[in-house]
């Protein structure tokens, strides 16, 4: 089993659209939770950090649900611009090992 | 002024040649990263120093030999190239005690 799995998608919208990626990670251990943004040919961009609480920048809303060991990405009113792959990781421990999802592929059409 | 900076950006290269690839960062960060992307666009990764110290070595042929002569570089040597080297290798650097990576621009290597 991969420490962190996503739905490779591509997830297809229409500009406008609410779109949800979801991510399961297998090592209860985790740290720390992100989601990066990795655009064609590009490197990987932190989008946003996530925390148990929840936390919303602009459009984009993640959760975290440690007892079921899932993260989620909302994304709002999407944009062309928005059309990336985003990549759920996860750290390990103390060493800041980050531990990545394969990503979701999302493409935003006009 | 490019924060993580990778060379080659591009590099193409016979089986069995030994190549480098160099990275530099000018953030002052503590920790410096090696990360390979493969075909199906996983990205795993391979080595980490902290301050030229070794911490991290993951499941890596030992082919590849990274080498830190100072905190702000970080090269990777890769021995007698294999078809399956073929991927994009990401450097990258983070402050200690903060989580957020930096990463280089990749470096896209072919081996043929």
């Amino acid at each position: 089993r991969k420490e962190v799995e996503q739905d490779p998608g591509p997830f297809n919208v229409p500009e406008g659209a609410t779109v949800a990626f979801n991510c399961t990670y297998s090592n209860s251990a985790s740290q720390s939770f992100f989601w990066y943004r990795q655009d064609c040919r590009k490197e990987p961009k932190l989008l946003m950090s996530v925390y148990s609480s929840g936390n919303e920048d602009g459009r984009f809303t993640a959760q975290l649900n440690r007892a079921s060991q899932y993260i989620s990405l909302l994304i709002r009113d999407s944009k062309l611009s928005d059309s990336a792959t985003y990549l759920c990781v996860v750290r390990m421990d103390s060493s800041y090992k980050l531990i990545f999802g394969s990503g979701t592929r999302l493409l935003v059409r006009p | 002024d490019t924060a993580v900076s990778q060379t080659p950006k591009y590099l193409v290269t016979q089986m069995g040649n030994d190549k480098s690839i160099k990275c530099e960062q000018n953030l002052g960060h503590d920790t410096m990263y090696w990360y390979k992307q493969d075909s199906k666009k996983f990205l795993k990764i391979m080595f980490s120093y902290n301050n030229k110290e070794l911490i991290i070595n993951e499941t890596v042929p030992n082919r590849f030999s990274p080498k830190s002569p100072d905190k702000a570089h970080l090269n990777l040597h890769i021995n007698s190239l294999e078809l399956g080297d073929s991927a994009v290798y990401f450097c990258a650097s983070r402050q200690d005690g903060y989580n957020g990576y930096t990463f280089g621009s990749g470096t896209r290597l072919t081996v043929v």
